[in-house]
Formats: structure tokens, C-alpha cells, sequence
């Protein structure tokens, strides 16, 4: 079965610009995430979908960060503008069922200059 | 203070050593997940586990419900075993996550 997948896997962008990443769960799972992993730290919680509904979106900095999963399978995250302290790997991980076995993507690596 | 602390942050091992690596937590969990993460990799799942123990191979983890304490164990240890290890509560409605535990095995 092919695993989450996630592009690009790195980007480096100056500050105030806009960057895009992708997240393709694996087939059949109805709940995604996205996390942000800053180095040294444990991934932290953006924003929750299942199916194509936000469950929770409570730390999603929105006035900056986006994310839609309009047809309830992949899923996009919108970072605009950009800033320094947005540098981290932002990681995708779907699950059969809210609480089942997490599969994660292999991150995409942001740089912000 | 984390809802999930995890003991010691940092972990060097000579090869073939014992390993254990802990986990405490202070919200009440549906489901206690050990994860595994490769510098510059993605994240792999270990263990979900809700009572008692699990093994896979050279891993095994453990959970105490009622002391809110999770370990992982890694017997005969490999230099391939080096990678961060996060423990991840799971409160039914959300993830909390440790900051992970880096452990390096040395050949």
C-alpha cells in the first residue's frame, strides 16, 4: 500500500513570501493532519480534518497559515506571508479512524530567510 | 509544564546494550502511541497500545494505566536503532506528543 505523501520535501523561501505544500493520505482514510515540527521539538498540531470537515483547527495561526481538503482527500497548507519563525518540517499523517495507527508523510522542510 | 515528558532526552548506548526509554503523561489517554523518526526522515508508528504490553521484534512497550507511565525497550541495540523515539498520548479527541528522545548507538 503506498504511504502519505508529501511535497515538495524542501523549500526555502524569503520572509513575506507564500509557500504551498501537499499532502496525499493514504487511500481510504478519513482523517488527516497536519503538524509542525520546529527542530529539538515534538510535532505540534495545525490543523485536523475528517473527511473534508475541520475538527480542529485551534492552533492554526490564521491569520498567516490555510488549509483546505475540499474533496476530503488530499490536502493542501498555506503559509502567507511567510516568517522567520515559520521555519520548521511540516509533517501530513493520516489515520483509518481517528483513533487508530498515525502514517505520516516525510515532511516538507521549510526554510525561511 | 508538557502534558507528555519523556526520560532522558538524549540516549548514547554501545551496541547490544538494554535500552529503555520513558514516558510519563498527565491527561487521561484512549490510546498511547510510540513513534520513530530518522534525522531528515518522516515518522514512523511502533506501538499503539491501550493496556499491558507489546512487542515487535527487538521492541517492546509497556503501559502502566494507572500511573500514567509508558517505557519502550529495545534489546540487543544496533547502530540502525539511532533515530529520535516520540511517545504520543491520545485523549480521544486529540494528540499530545513528547519533544523525543535522540538515542545513538555506538558500533
Amino acid at each position: 500500500e503506498a504511504g502519505v505523501a508529501q511535497s515538495p520535501r524542501y523549500k526555502i523561501i524569503e520572509k513575506r513570501q507564500s509557500v504551498a505544500f501537499w499532502c496525499n493520505p493514504i487511500s481510504g482514510h478519513a482523517t488527516l493532519y497536519w503538524y509542525q515540527q520546529i527542530l529539538g521539538q515534538g510535532p505540534k498540531l495545525l490543523i485536523q480534518f475528517q473527511n473534508n470537515g475541520v475538527v480542529d483547527d485551534s492552533q492554526l495561526p490564521k491569520d498567516r497559515f490555510s488549509a483546505e481538503r475540499l474533496k476530503g482527500v488530499d490536502s493542501t497548507l498555506k503559509i502567507q506571508p511567510a516568517k522567520l519563525e515559520d521555519s520548521a518540517v511540516y509533517l501530513c499523517a493520516s489515520s483509518l479512524e481517528s483513533s487508530g495507527e498515525l502514517f505520516f508523510g516525510e515532511g516538507s522542510r521549510l526554510t525561511v530567510l | 509544564k508538557n502534558e507528555v515528558e519523556q526520560s532522558p532526552q538524549n540516549l548514547t548506548a554501545q551496541e547490544g546494550e538494554f535500552i529503555t526509554i520513558n514516558c510519563s503523561y498527565s491527561v487521561g489517554i484512549s490510546a498511547l502511541h510510540w513513534l520513530q523518526q530518522h534525522p531528515g526522515g518522516g515518522i514512523v508508528s511502533l506501538f499503539m497500545l491501550s493496556s499491558g504490553k507489546k512487542k515487535h521484534g527487538r521492541l517492546i512497550a509497556t503501559i502502566n494505566i494507572q500511573e500514567k507511565h509508558s517505557s519502550l525497550h529495545i534489546t540487543a541495540s544496533h547502530p540502525r536503532d539511532s533515530a529520535v523515539y516520540i511517545c504520543a498520548a491520545y485523549t480521544g479527541n486529540q494528540f499530545y506528543f513528547g519533544t523525543g528522545t535522540s538515542l545513538t548507538v555506538i558500533p
